[in-house]
């Protein structure tokens, strides 16, 4: 099992690139989410997936776009890199089944920095 | 709204006991849980307390949740160098309800 995968585990673009970060669980976890972590910020939510084909927006999703191709991926795309998305992304997994806990089981992450 | 709040950092001597504290805003938290952070990881659930709860004990792990003030802790006993982390709270309504983060408290274990 490897649980939650993320690639790449590092990237830096220029302003304006755009990029792909990749996501893949094999808990068969129907909900996933992507995350990002700044300094003294905690973890922010931007976007989440409860079930396969559905997504919606988390607190932070401006500049981002998400797909939930199947069950298992989850990918971030990032259209157009702008320097404040310089941070460390987590994609994270969890079977939330309703009214039982959202045990949440996280990537390694990917460190990203726009230049 | 919704809010999680926790000290920054905590320096403790090894072989002391590490307490984290934590109080959330949201009176409809079912669930209460803590993570660790070890550098360069991710996120990885130390243990989860049910809101009907006052306490929990997992090895050196203790848990206390008042319910009435909102506050919850982490108690690690015997804190080991290996220890050294970012701890955070977080709590949610259960499955179908987003988790809500604190922003972290880093514990330093001084040997």
């Amino acid at each position: 099992n490897a649980g939650v995968t993320q690639t790449p585990k590092f990237q830096v673009l220029k302003t304006g690139q755009s990029m792909t970060l990749q996501c893949a669980q094999d808990m068969n976890h129907n909900s996933m989410y992507w995350y990002r972590q700044d300094p003294g910020m905690g973890l922010r939510l931007i976007y989440y997936s409860a079930s396969e084909g559905t997504t919606d927006k988390g607190e932070v999703p401006n500049g981002y776009n998400v797909s939930r191709l199947n069950k298992r991926e989850f990918s971030l795309r990032l259209e157009s890199a702008a320097p404040s998305q310089t941070s460390v992304y987590f994609c994270a997994s969890s079977e939330a089944l309703a009214g039982g806990p959202d045990t949440q089981y996280f990537g390694p992450g990917t460190r990203l920095t726009v230049l | 709204g919704e809010d999680v709040e926790q000290s920054l950092f905590l320096s403790v001597r090894e072989g002391d006991s590490s307490v984290i504290n934590c109080t959330y805003t949201d009176s409809s938290s079912t669930y209460l849980y803590w993570y660790k952070q070890e550098p360069g990881a991710g996120l990885q659930l130390l243990t989860y307390i049910f809101s009907n709860m006052d306490m929990k004990q997992d090895q050196r792990l203790t848990v206390l949740l008042n319910k009435k003030d909102k506050h919850l802790s982490l108690r690690i006993a015997d804190t080991q160098t290996g220890d050294s982390a970012i701890y955070f709270c977080a709590e949610s309504r259960g499955g179908g309800f987003k988790t809500i983060f604190g922003a972290g408290t880093r514990l330093f274990v001084k040997a």
